[in-house]
């Protein structure tokens, strides 16, 4: 079992609708719960920074974080084209920070 | 440039040939990591540096695989004997561990893409 399982789609949606994009893991020990997003052929970049549990907004992006359950969530309210990318869940423990990524959701967007 | 910088961009090389992948972190940031990221995947962490030494190597997949940072800024991914598997994205990544700061944000370069004929 990996230590962090994200289903890697394709999501396709509509513009404007919400997104949910999730992930579980099994390692008690993380502390730091991110978001990335990925473009092609480029590399990730920080979308979203939460420690421990807890929701935190930003613009139109929402990550939620239950440790008890070992879930967490990124929500992306009335989602636009350029919305389209990899996003990536990754976590980490303290100390050096290094970072578990999941395999990734591809996120389409239609106009 | 400010960012995170890898060369070379693309990289073909032969089976059993040796590889050498370079990465130059944002100044001034004392953490470096290495991923390999493959096709549809997400980035597998490979080895992490604090400064000149190897803070942790546990995801080098064998001992064909060697990084060194011998003065505290510029990194040297090394694969020897390559293998068609060894073929992916190789991402760098630095982040600011000075003064205590206790953030885990990861800036990456766009990575070297290896292809192993």
């Amino acid at each position: 079992q990996k230590e962090v399982e994200q289903d890697p789609g394709p999501l396709s949606v509509p513009e404007g609708a919400i997104v949910s994009l999730n992930c579980t893991y099994s390692n008690s020990a993380f502390q730091y719960f991110m978001w990335y997003r990925q473009y092609s052929r480029k590399g990730p970049e920080l979308l979203m920074y939460t420690y421990s549990s807890g929701n935190k907004e930003d613009g139109r992006f929402t990550a939620q974080v239950d440790k008890s359950s070992k879930y967490i969530s990124l929500f992306i309210r009335d989602s636009q084209p350029s919305d389209s990318a990899t996003y990536l869940c990754a976590m980490s423990g303290t100390g050096g920070f290094k970072t578990i990524f999941g395999a990734g959701t591809r996120l389409f967007v239609k106009a | 440039g400010a960012g995170v910088s890898q060369t070379p961009s693309n990289k073909v090389t032969e089976k059993g040939k040796y590889v050498e992948l370079r990465c130059d972190p944002i100044s001034g940031h004392t953490a470096l990591y290495w991923y390999r990221q493959s096709l549809g995947q997400g980035p597998e962490f490979l080895i992490y540096f604090q400064g000149t030494g190897a803070a942790d190597d546990s995801g080098l997949p064998n001992d064909r695989f060697f990084a060194v940072r011998p003065e505290g800024s510029v990194s040297t991914l090394k694969i020897q004997r390559t293998e068609r598997g060894d073929s992916a994205v190789y991402l760098c990544a630095s982040r600011d561990a000075a003064g205590g700061r206790r953030t885990g944000e990861l800036f990456f370069g766009e990575g070297s893409r290896l292809t192993v004929l």
